[in-house]
């Protein structure tokens, strides 16, 4: 079966320094999305996209976080100068298309980001 | 405004049923989902339902929705250690968007 893939499982990482989470979602899905898991708390919807642009994303998604498709197949999340408060599980989540954006995502495995 | 709610905690013995609840608040959902997180993996989809169905079952998992209490459930039949997890409920607002919004989640222990 089909999965979403998600790169690297476990990222270390100094405070103020950029970092990129990279996933590629299942093949033929066309929306994407990110989530994050604090320890001990609710998975939190960061942003979601679209047809190459953002679609919606949540107030913790400020100016120090961008997403990119750059090719067909990977969708990467990038924290700019990150804070020890990013520290966190990164779920990327893809869901196909038949009859809208509401359909069942399927996330990969994570990357656990923690910032030094 | 958009909140899900669940218990924290439910223990059960090897054969018997669990029920997992969940309560949300978005009377605009369009669907609602359930999910299990083993420890160290990622969030699996177990099943989901639309609105405008009472209720799904599928194999052991049956989900029973009450849309005017808001109210959510999903029951394991017979259910094994392997079932330990965490169980997420999560709903999908009527946005274009699909984003999802989760409770906070119930682990679901099984003793032998």
């Amino acid at each position: 079966e089909p999965e979403v893939t998600q790169t690297p499982s476990h990222q270390v990482t100094q405070m103020g320094q950029e970092v990129i989470l990279r996933c590629v979602p299942i093949s033929n899905h066309l929306y994407f999305y990110w989530y994050r898991q604090i320890l001990g708390q609710k998975v939190e919807f960061l942003v979601s996209f679209y047809n190459n642009e953002i679609s919606e994303k949540s107030e913790i998604f400020d100016d120090q976080f961008s997403v990119e498709r750059p090719d067909g197949s990977n969708f990467t999340l990038k924290i700019r100068s990150t804070k020890l408060e990013d520290s966190a599980m990164y779920f990327c989540a893809s869901s196909g298309r038949q009859g809208g954006a509401n359909q069942p995502q399927h996330f990969g495995d994570g990357t656990r980001l923690s910032i030094l | 405004g958009e909140d899900v709610e669940q218990s924290l905690f439910l223990s059960v013995r090897e054969g018997d049923s669990s029920v997992i609840n969940c309560t949300y608040t978005d009377s605009s959902s369009t669907y609602l989902y359930w999910y299990k997180q083993e420890p160290g993996a990622g969030l699996q989809l177990l099943t989901y339902i639309f609105s405008n169905m009472d209720m799904k079952q599928d194999q052991r998992l049956t989900v029973l929705l009450n849309k005017k209490d808001k109210h959510l459930s999903l029951r394991i039949a017979d259910t094994q250690t392997g079932d330990s997890a965490i169980y997420f409920c999560a709903e999908t607002p009527l946005s274009n968007t699909g984003k999802l919004i989760f409770g906070q989640g119930t682990t679901l222990q099984v003793k032998p």
